[in-house]
């Protein structure tokens, strides 16, 4: 069965204290992965793409990059507005128009 | 764009009612989901649909039904509620095309307690 899993569960980083996320998957001959931004009480909100190893996305202090086994979430110099949970998927491996999700990364930035 | 919108924001229920979950999207997506969310245990699948009139179950869809009449409108039903599905309920769309995985776009949510 592919997995997904997301490390560390949570992450506490003081505000300009620069860190990294981690998403591994089991799944073969991978379709994508997506990161997602959740908020409490909000739907998540999508973030990045990525297709092939060695591709790399930024979106302000966030960059996001993918090898073959693994994905990670960059955070530098993080804002306490940067505090969500922050969730990876990979597409099924019986139908891609599926995500599986991972658990997600709980991270709160303290001023 | 309204994106995708979702009705209640939040519903209490008594074991053994039934209630529909609505969910609505207007960017004229082929793929919609129903996921339930659970503290800590991330998202899970429970039915989608890849186009009016088809569906299909995912990980978890005992207790529920769902229905696609139409490209826009893919209402979850609840029959006979038990406390086990008090959760989160998001409802997604995506547009997808043969040979590549696309993003899906999450409503605001449904929060959900039986009693």
């Amino acid at each position: 069965e592919d997995q997904v899993t997301q490390s560390p569960e949570a992450l506490r980083l003081q505000e300009g204290e620069s860190s990294s996320l981690n998403c591994s998957y089991t799944v073969s001959g991978l379709r994508g992965l997506f990161w997602y931004r959740q908020d409490p009480g909000k739907g998540p909100e999508f973030l990045f793409t990525l297709y092939s190893a060695g591709e790399e996305k930024e979106k302000e202090r966030l960059k996001a990059t993918l090898t073959k086994k693994e994905s990670f979430l960059h955070i530098t110099a993080p804002k306490p507005e940067d505090s969500a949970t922050y969730l990876c998927a990979v597409p099924n491996r019986d139908s891609w128009g599926k995500l599986q999700f991972g658990a997600g990364t709980q991270v709160v930035v303290t001023p | 764009n309204a994106g995708v919108t979702q009705t209640p924001k939040f519903r209490i229920l008594k074991i053994g009612q039934s209630m529909t979950l609505q969910c609505t999207q207007d960017m004229n997506h082929n793929y919609m989901y129903w996921y339930r969310q659970d503290p800590g245990m991330g998202l899970k699948l429970i039915y989608y649909s890849v186009g009016a009139g088809i569906t299909d179950k995912g990980e978890v869809p005992n207790g529920y039904n769902v229905s696609r009449s139409t490209t826009e409108d893919f209402p979850l039903r609840l029959e006979l509620a038990a406390p086990s599905q008090t959760s989160v309920y998001f409802c997604a769309s995506s547009y997808y095309r043969t040979g590549q995985a696309h993003e899906q776009f999450f409503g605001p949510g449904t929060r959900l307690t039986v009693l």
